[in-house]
């Protein structure tokens, strides 16, 4: 049940902003948008999360549109380390509400 | 904070052999998750515990697989027997409360020959 849909790869210029997508047309009204992103042989790293209003941290800016339908985390200027496979999840904040990765987008910050 | 510690980070095993993965959670998390990532299917959840209590088992591919959580900072999953499909990496989470982020420790690379 794939609630979720993203491109499956991206590249992206080192230095420049990294601008993935995620696409959640049928997301509920209290579910929120999480983002972790995997790096090669280590475990998924959590990024950033919200409801409805925009959210940065000190990795990522994570816009959420109006309707809520969809959503673009921004690595403002990406590095080499960026590179990594990135995974968008919608979830109900509540137990028995678990974290169910899709594929995700494999990023590629190019030199 | 260590974080989400896992050993052994590699095992090596024949068919047949009983496995143990072991999990320690983040200090203060009442919340543990197993999963277990293939290239085939990706990240599946296994099972996860609250308080110490496992809540859904319903990951759990079969009756040889079976995980434990004896106190809050230490938990189990075991293989009995192991066979070669279950060659994947095996992660461990844990959250605090129930908005909370999964922490993930970096996983057990397990081969089964």
């Amino acid at each position: 049940d794939a609630k979720t849909t993203q491109p499956p790869s991206m590249d992206c210029a080192e230095g420049r902003a990294a601008n993935l997508p995620c696409n959640h047309s049928t997301i509920s009204g209290n579910e929120y948008v999480y983002w972790y992103r995997q790096i090669h042989s280590q475990g998924p790293q959590y990024i950033i999360h919200g409801l409805k209003n925009n959210e940065t941290n000190e990795m990522a800016s994570l816009i959420i549109t109006e309707d809520r339908k969809s959503s673009t985390l921004i690595l403002p200027h990406a590095t080499l380390r960026d590179t990594a496979v990135y995974y968008c999840i919608v979830r109900v904040a509540g137990t028995g509400n678990q974290f169910y990765f899709g594929t995700g987008t494999s990023l590629t910050v190019i030199p | 904070d260590a974080g989400v510690i896992q050993s052994p980070r590699h095992e090596v095993t024949e068919m047949g052999q009983e496995v143990t993965l072991r999990c320690k959670p983040i200090s203060g998390h009442d919340y543990l998750f197993w999963y277990r990532q293939t290239m085939m299917r990706g990240l599946e959840l296994l099972i996860y515990f609250n308080n110490n209590v496992p809540i859904d088992d319903s990951g759990m591919p079969e009756d040889r697989f079976s995980a434990k959580m004896p106190n809050a900072s230490f938990s189990t999953l075991k293989i009995q027997p192991s066979e070669p499909r279950d060659s994947a990496v095996y992660f461990c989470a844990s959250r605090g409360g129930v908005s909370s982020p999964l922490h993930f420790g970096n996983g057990t690379r397990l081969t089964v020959t």
